[in-house]
């Protein structure tokens, strides 16, 4: 059973700040997706990243994918409030089910 | 809105009771897919229809859970004399399957707190 780890589970800074979330699989990914979900809500999609090395980017949010493609890393830049929530990164196995990681609930202080 | 629905959004029960949770998935989507999340951690898979069959169902639905999707649109989750243990964020997600990389639209879900 593929287990996802990310770190840290919480984090808290002020706006206008850096940081950098994490993620690591017990395997190799078939797809790796980082979702953002907000209280009360269901996860919305972010990014898919499939191949080892890929870096992407939206807006302020750069999404990097390992090498081994067993681990990605989430950095956002100059966060803002509405950057409040709680990231999960998921494994797409075999275009099918999602398996996701254990979150990393992030909260940015106005 | 012509998002994924799921309708109620809170439920609160006694432990022993049957609940039944409804989704209504974007038009046209013909993946449906059933997650549960409970507090502090990621969403964790429980089943998949493609149109009205059941593909696949996790270890994690006992015998006293059942979902079906009858016409192929919207789906019911039922869960049969509940526990404390059930209570949780049940998630619905739709997809329009196309034979490769999808993406997953998820509901708001339904809170159960089994008292």
């Amino acid at each position: 059973t593929q287990l996802l780890e990310q770190s840290p589970q919480f984090l808290s800074i002020q706006e206008g700040e850096n940081l950098t979330v994490y993620c690591n699989s017990s395997s190799v990914f078939s797809s790796l997706q980082w979702y953002r979900q907000e209280p009360g809500e269901g996860p919305v999609l972010l990014v898919t990243v499939v191949t080892g090395g890929e870096v992407k980017k939206l807006k302020r949010l750069t999404f990097q994918f390992g090498d081994a493609r067993k681990d990605s890393s989430l950095h956002i830049t100059a966060a803002q409030p509405g950057d409040t929530g709680l990231y999960l990164c998921a494994d797409l196995f075999g275009n099918e089910k999602l398996t996701f990681g254990t979150g990393t609930r992030l909260t940015i202080i106005p | 809105d012509t998002g994924v629905s799921q309708d109620p959004r809170h439920k609160i029960t006694k432990r022993g009771q049957n609940v039944t949770f409804r989704c209504d998935p974007i038009s046209e989507h013909n993946r449906l897919y059933w997650y549960r999340q409970t507090l502090g951690q990621g969403p964790e898979f429980l089943t998949y229809f493609q149109n009205e069959a059941q593909l696949e169902k996790s270890r994690l639905l006992s015998d006293r859970f059942s979902a079906e999707r009858p016409k192929g649109s919207f789906s019911t989750l039922e869960i049969q004399r509940t526990e404390q243990g059930d209570s949780a964020m049940y998630l619905c997600a739709s997809s329009p399957w196309s034979g490769i990389q999808e993406t997953q639209y998820f509901g708001p879900g339904t809170r159960l707190l089994v008292l």
